[in-house]
């Protein structure tokens, strides 16, 4: 019983082409959260979702594009994707925002633009 | 700005030694800290979160402590084994003076423990 899973895995795909990533928890938690891990390893957050609503976006380009259909699922669609887009992007969630409950992460998704 | 360092890229130990990992901040006064763990090609996995009011957290061969005065946190792995061997990353709630949402994590870059039998 995964926590908070991500589809795909691995991602490898042409600059200038689309693809979203899935994330889904069955943990119960109101807030989700996109984190992108670079090649020298820094988790950067991008986004964060509670109960279906976007509460931050963290200067990220507005080709990455959140959403949020409920509460358990947060998918990022990316467009237009930039070799500078190659990463590990991470999705987490948490009871809630700011409450300081330990953030539960995905296994993460390679992405990797060609 | 908001920073987070952890000082040490890596860190080699002997198996049985205590591990001691650093986490120093500056401009900020959070309310909580936290500690994760990643192994390669995994997500971070949460180990534990001291408040501001604590000196100390321990669990098992884990133990915190949170010093708000000299904006440091070290992470002690005590008896370390080579099954610790992994990156550790500290975490800290983005502050409200920052901009951003208040509490989203902000994280570290991480320590490379090696732990060697």
């Amino acid at each position: 019983d995964t926590a908070v899973s991500q589809t795909p895995k691995y991602l490898v795909t042409q600059m200038g082409n689309d693809k979203s990533i899935k994330c889904e928890q069955n943990l119960g938690h109101d807030t989700m959260y996109w984190y992108k891990q670079d090649s020298k390893k820094f988790l950067k957050i991008m986004f964060s979702y509670n109960n279906k609503e976007l509460i931050i976006n963290e200067t990220v380009p507005n080709r990455f594009s959140p959403k949020s259909p409920d509460k358990a699922h947060l998918n990022l669609h990316i467009n237009s994707l930039e070799l500078g887009d190659s990463a590990v992007y991470f999705c987490a969630s948490s009871p809630g925002l700011g409450t300081g409950y330990g953030y539960t992460f995905g296994s993460g998704t390679r992405l990797t633009v060609v | 700005s908001q920073k987070i360092e952890q000082n040490s890229e890596a860190l080699n130990i002997q198996e049985g030694k205590t591990a001691t990992l650093t986490c120093n901040y500056t401009n900020y006064s959070p309310a909580y800290l936290q500690w994760y763990r990643q192994d390669p090609g995994r997500g971070p996995v949460f180990l534990l979160l001291i408040r501001e009011n604590e000196k100390e957290k321990r669990k098992e061969r884990l133990k915190v402590t949170f010093d708000t005065t000299l904006k440091q946190s070290l992470f002690h792995i005590t008896a370390s084994q080579p099954a610790d061997s992994a990156t550790y990353l500290c975490a800290l709630p983005r502050g409200w003076n920052y901009g951003g949402s208040q509490g989203n994590l902000i994280f570290g870059k991480g320590t490379k423990l090696s732990v060697k039998p």
